[in-house]
């Protein structure tokens, strides 16, 4: 079945700096993807979502790449600042099976002042 | 807006005991879930539901029971709580199927003595 792989799983950065997330799946047919963010002792919240036929989305400073050729989904958080430390999920679903999503195991963003 | 309401936040039991978990949410979603989470494990799913009295298994399921007695609620039960079972537990729901958002609860907390 799909397989999901998010890297990295820690990942540290000054404010201001750029923070990329980067997920592979292995299922070609994989047709919706999102991100989700958590922050501490809190559920998960949709960050953005994308489908298949979109390659690029940009949002207030979250800018998600969906590459189908090298099967890779990645999140660029461009300026991060510290209100942005939380731990990030991909997750995607393939045509067919729309119940259940596959998810990441999560990138822990610390972003210092 | 809505809410997802998830209880209690901190569950205690003694190993071998029957354990429920709750949740509500006032969206009136057709689809909910219940997630563990284990650090650095992600999520993994273990029960969901599209509508009321639906059940249908994650692949997490065995040592659960869950109940969908009304559009709102779901609950979890462990079945045999085990100090390996410590971990968060996350209920969502969504208008549909996974291909739409998740709306996640804050999480309960068990703790296994």
């Amino acid at each position: 079945g799909e397989q999901v792989e998010q890297r990295p799983p820690h990942l540290s950065v000054r404010e201001g700096d750029s923070a990329i997330i980067i997920c592979t799946y292995t299922d070609s047919a994989t047709a919706y993807f999102s991100w989700y963010k958590q922050e501490a002792g809190a559920g998960l919240q949709l960050l953005m979502s994308v489908l298949s036929n979109v390659d690029r989305k940009e949002e207030q400073g979250l800018t998600v790449l969906l590459n189908k050729k090298d099967k890779r989904l990645s999140l660029n958080l461009t300026a991060a600042h510290p209100g942005d430390s939380a731990v990030y999920f991909c997750a995607v679903t393939h045509v067919g099976d729309n119940s259940k999503l596959i998810w990441g195991l999560g990138t822990s963003l610390v972003v210092n002042p | 807006g809505g809410i997802i309401t998830q209880t209690p936040k901190f569950l205690i039991g003694q190993e071998g005991q029957k354990l429920t978990l709750k949740c509500q949410q006032n969206f009136n979603h057709d689809t909910m879930y219940w997630y563990r989470q284990d650090s650095g494990k992600g999520l993994r799913l273990i029960y969901y539901s599209i509508t009321e009295n639906d059940l249908q298994k994650g692949d997490l399921s065995e040592g659960y029971d869950a109940s969908r007695e009304k559009k709102s609620s779901f609950s979890l039960t462990v079945t045999s709580a085990q100090k390996n079972e410590m971990a968060v537990f996350l209920c969502a729901s969504s208008i549909g199927t996974a291909g739409n958002t998740l709306y996640f609860g804050e999480g309960s907390r068990l703790i296994v003595v």
